[in-house]
């Protein structure tokens, strides 16, 4: 079992640039979950697919952030014109279901927006 | 919504101590608790769960039982070792998201 990956671990960039994120879950996994991180502070929800449908969104999840998981495997994550407050550990998630089955995490990327 | 207190940190403990993280909830139905765990500059990773009320969830000598009674899950550690340093996350799963507290940085020292 290679567990959650994540990639890139850390993302430095220039305010106004997009960046993506990728996120390998666990292979059986049909749940996929991408939380956002601020320092001090306790993940937050930010979006959630099953198999390849996006099925719910945080109100967190301004228009510049747009997910995707086309098919149903790895997602992706991306910012467009990034601003300083997008400066975040950006975590995923995956699960074989819904509760109670727990969810696993990746490593994270940490985004720093300058 | 659903919601998850716990307590303000950071907490220092000397090696062997008797460790106490208080979580209190707030959801609707039945939520699954659980709580993670966070090492310096790695991801979460589950410490233990429970699904019901009264389950006792275990894991690396730390226990935490499921009080519906009072909507609970601390987290204990009869004896608390240098390598237990971390950030500790209370969670709940309603349904499909998890809802985080803020974390409890511990430290514990030789």
């Amino acid at each position: 079992d290679t567990g959650v990956s994540q990639d890139p671990r850390h993302k430095i960039t220039k305010r106004g640039q997009n960046v993506t994120f990728r996120c390998d879950p666990i292979s059986e996994h049909n749940r996929l979950y991408w939380y956002r991180q601020t320092l001090g502070q306790g993940p937050e929800f930010l979006t959630y697919f099953q198999n390849e449908a996006q099925l719910e969104k945080s109100r967190l999840l301004s228009d510049r952030f747009s997910a995707e998981r086309p098919k149903g495997s790895f997602s992706t994550l991306e910012i467009q014109r990034t601003e300083q407050g997008d400066s975040a550990m950006y975590l995923c998630a995956s699960s074989l279901g819904d509760s109670p089955y727990e969810q696993y995490f990746g490593p994270g990327t940490r985004l720093t927006v300058t | 919504g659903n919601s998850v207190t716990q307590m303000e940190g950071p907490v220092t403990l000397s090696e062997e101590a008797f460790l106490t993280i208080n979580c209190t909830y707030t959801a609707t139905g039945y939520p699954s608790l659980f709580w993670y765990v966070q090492y310096p500059g790695e991801g979460l990773q589950l410490l233990l769960k429970a699904t019901k009320a009264d389950d006792k969830g275990s894991n690396k000598g730390f226990e935490a039982t499921y009080r519906k009674e009072t909507t609970s899950f601390h987290l204990e550690k009869g004896s608390v070792q240098v390598s237990d340093s971390a950030v500790y996350f209370c969670a709940l799963r309603g349904y499909q998201k998890v809802t985080f507290g803020t974390g409890t940085k511990l430290q514990v020292i030789p």
